[in-house]
């Protein structure tokens, strides 16, 4: 168990609909990250947040956006979502800013859009 | 574009043989290699890490060759087990540390 729990484990939904995904971090860990990963893309890095605030911004599309709360927990919003949204979304935490060590990640939330 | 490139995309492997997966970048300011393993329905988790002023780093089974002058690292597996069966994910990392590199990942399926 890495500590990080992701809600909900699978999300089914349609075409131009939105969603969130809820992350919790590792207790302590200040840094989040969401990772969206495809069969045939891996794991492709969206976005992260360090205490409260967005720190880094991979490859995010604008219809995705998400906030880290004081709390540290973090949503990832989907929005207008489309079939090729369809994979699974991963959160990671880590103690730092810079994560140079290691990625703890939750057990991903599964988004099927029909 | 892809800043860390894997291969294989699959690869099956008797019991008791050696399974290799290779990763190759391009960005020379990475400075920090990880690889990450994953079961089905886990996500995926810290197995070894080696930065580059190191040739190899060994723990039990699990082996790091790095190359720096070729810009590739790979991922030995000796005897390779059942339970060694999941999905290999190698990364890179820049000095920065905001953002890791995952390469596209390999199942590796040992088969008893």
């Amino acid at each position: 168990d890495s500590g990080v729990t992701q809600t909900p484990k699978h999300l089914i939904t349609a075409t131009g609909q939105r969603v969130t995904l809820r992350c919790s971090p590792r207790s302590g860990d200040l840094s989040v990250y969401w990772y969206q990963q495809s069969l045939d893309q891996g794991l492709q890095f969206l976005i992260q947040y360090y205490n409260g605030e967005e720190r880094a911004k991979g490859n995010i599309l604008e219809r995705f956006s998400a906030q880290q709360f004081p709390d540290l927990h973090s949503e990832l919003n989907l929005s207008s979502l489309e079939l090729g949204d369809s994979a699974l979304y991963f959160c990671a935490s880590s103690a730092g800013l810079r994560s140079v060590g290691e990625l703890f990640f939750g057990e991903g939330s599964r988004l099927t859009v029909l | 574009q892809q800043q860390v490139k894997q291969s294989p995309q699959s690869l099956i492997v008797q019991k008791g043989g050696i399974s290799i997966i290779n990763c190759a970048y391009e960005n020379t300011a990475f400075d920090y290699f990880p690889w990450y393993q994953q079961f089905p329905g886990k996500g995926p988790a810290l197995l070894i890490a080696i930065r580059p002023d190191v040739s190899e780093k060994k723990e039990g089974r699990f082996t790091i060759s790095f190359n720096k002058s070729a810009k590739q690292f790979s991922l030995h597996i000796m005897d390779s087990q059942p339970g060694d069966s999941a999905t290999y994910f190698c990364a890179a990392i820049r000095g920065s540390g905001n953002q890791f590199y995952f390469g596209t990942g390999t199942s590796l399926t040992v088969i008893p």
